[in-house]
């Protein structure tokens, strides 16, 4: 079993609608949770940081955590084509020091969002 | 805030040859940078941690006299791919880590690295 699992996609929806992207967890140590957006050929772009169960909102975007049920997601309002990527989800344990701690990644979700 | 640069975005060699990419945090200092390979439509695979100052630390599967990793500065460090073959073609990305105390990783990637070998 990975330590992330997400869905891959190709989730396709109409421009306007509600987005909803998941990721369930399975290591309890994971505290720290980011979502990313990557467009094609580009690195990942660092959308939301989250370390504490509940939402987070940042403009038609909002991080909901839920750490009992090991399960994050991403909503997104008013999708835009221009919100067409691949997001992905990506979680650490608290790091207390500098040496080796990495972050546990997603496979991505790929979004298309149509005009 | 918190930007990464790498340079080049995008090289052609031929098969032997080697390759340096360079990864810089261009506003604050990392004294841990990672890279990335990414293969199409896959996510990403992280290949080695650099810690400044120290020898970098592999994952599994990879070989580092193959990928030797320089991590000379806070604000540098270096990939390079040596005696390349086209099996190493493939998108390279690093990130630097902006080190929050307590708050865990945040990681800042760079735009990327194409590498083609013919």
């Amino acid at each position: 079993q990975k330590e992330v699992e997400q869905d891959p996609g190709p989730l396709s929806v109409p421009e306007g609608a509600i987005v909803s992207l998941n990721c369930t967890y399975s290591n309890s140590a994971f505290q720290y949770f980011m979502w990313y957006r990557q467009y094609s050929r580009k690195g990942p772009e660092l959308l939301m940081y989250t370390y504490s169960s509940g939402n987070k909102e940042d403009g038609r975007f909002t991080a909901q955590v839920d750490k009992s049920s090991k399960y994050i997601s991403l909503f997104i309002r008013d999708s835009q084509p221009s919100d067409s990527a691949t997001y992905l989800c990506a979680m650490s344990p608290p790091s207390m020091d500098t040496g080796r701690r990495a972050l546990t990644f997603g496979s991505g979700t790929r979004l298309q969002v149509q005009p | 805030g918190a930007v990464v640069s790498q340079h080049p975005s995008r090289v052609i060699c031929k098969s032997g040859t080697s390759v340096k990419i360079e990864c810089r945090s261009l506003d604050f200092q990392a004294t841990t940078m990672f890279w990335y390979r990414q293969f199409p439509k896959k996510s990403l695979m992280l290949m080695a941690t650099s810690n400044e100052g120290s020898k970098a630390t592999y994952e599994q599967g990879v070989e580092k006299d193959k990928f030797l990793i320089n991590h000379a500065s806070l604000t540098l460090s270096t990939l390079t791919v040596t005696s390349a073959h086209p099996e190493d073609s493939s998108f390279y990305i690093c990130s630097a880590r902006d080190f929050a105390g307590w708050r865990g990783d945040t990681q800042y990637f760079g735009p990327g690295t194409r590498l083609t070998v013919l």
